[in-house]
């Protein structure tokens, strides 16, 4: 079963623009992890936010999370072209024991 | 730090057949889980393996078993292939269970079946 949702599914823009990608799920959760992934490569784990947190930085990474909306997002400021990838939310579900992740969103910076 | 590493990188096999892969933690994780790749699917867990022992599965049939040894390195198997299990296969390693702990991904194995 699919936990997180990503929004949009793609997404396009020019370099040094700022990228948001959104995530949903379904049931509560203990903590949520957005990964990067390049062209069919492993992924990279970007952040981790907990159920407790609402906001979270890495450079230019800045993750939130809604609790009541069961959503995050994860904005991507000053992007590069390099930040060209597949993004992927994972969640705990509850309880549980595996993450599950959700189908990502493509990004494609254009230089 | 050495990452994850696995092997084959890449693979084809003919239906029917079977398969093993193969991963390599980084030093010092012990637990390491499986995922499937696909275009359709997406990312889907297999299985998680810690200190010697499956911890939890997902939903595969029994064609897909695993195994983890004493050195924390992990094979994974896939008997009587069909080509629905053409895939990207990824390895992935935490310090230990849990869900709190960030997974480490290998470059994954691509399976091609014909």
């Amino acid at each position: 079963s699919q936990q997180g949702e990503e929004d949009p599914q793609a997404l396009s823009i020019q370099e040094g623009e700022n990228a948001t990608m959104n995530c949903s799920y379904k049931t509560s959760i203990n903590n949520l992890q957005w990964y990067r992934q390049n062209s069919g490569r492993g992924l990279v784990h970007l952040i981790l936010i907990r159920s407790n947190e609402r906001e979270k930085h890495s450079g230019r990474l800045r993750v939130t999370l809604d609790t009541s909306k069961k959503s995050s997002s994860l904005l991507i400021t000053a992007s590069r072209a390099a930040d060209t990838a597949s993004y992927f939310c994972a969640t705990d579900e509850n309880y549980g024991q595996n993450f599950v992740f959700g189908p990502g969103t493509r990004l494609s910076v254009l230089p | 730090k050495a990452g994850v590493t696995q092997t084959p990188r890449y693979l084809i096999k003919t239906r029917g057949q079977q398969v093993t892969l193969s991963c390599s933690p980084i030093s010092g994780h012990r637990s390491v889980s499986w995922y499937q790749q696909t275009p359709g699917q997406g990312l889907q867990f297999l299985f998680e393996y810690f200190s010697e022992t499956q911890r939890n599965k997902g939903n595969f049939p029994g064609r897909f078993s695993g195994r983890q040894f004493s050195n924390s390195r992990s094979e994974m198997n896939v008997s009587t292939l069909e080509l629905g299990d053409s895939a990207l296969y990824l390895c992935a390693s935490s310090l230990t269970s849990g869900k709190e702990y960030e997974q480490y991904f290998g470059p994954g194995t691509r399976l091609t079946v014909t």
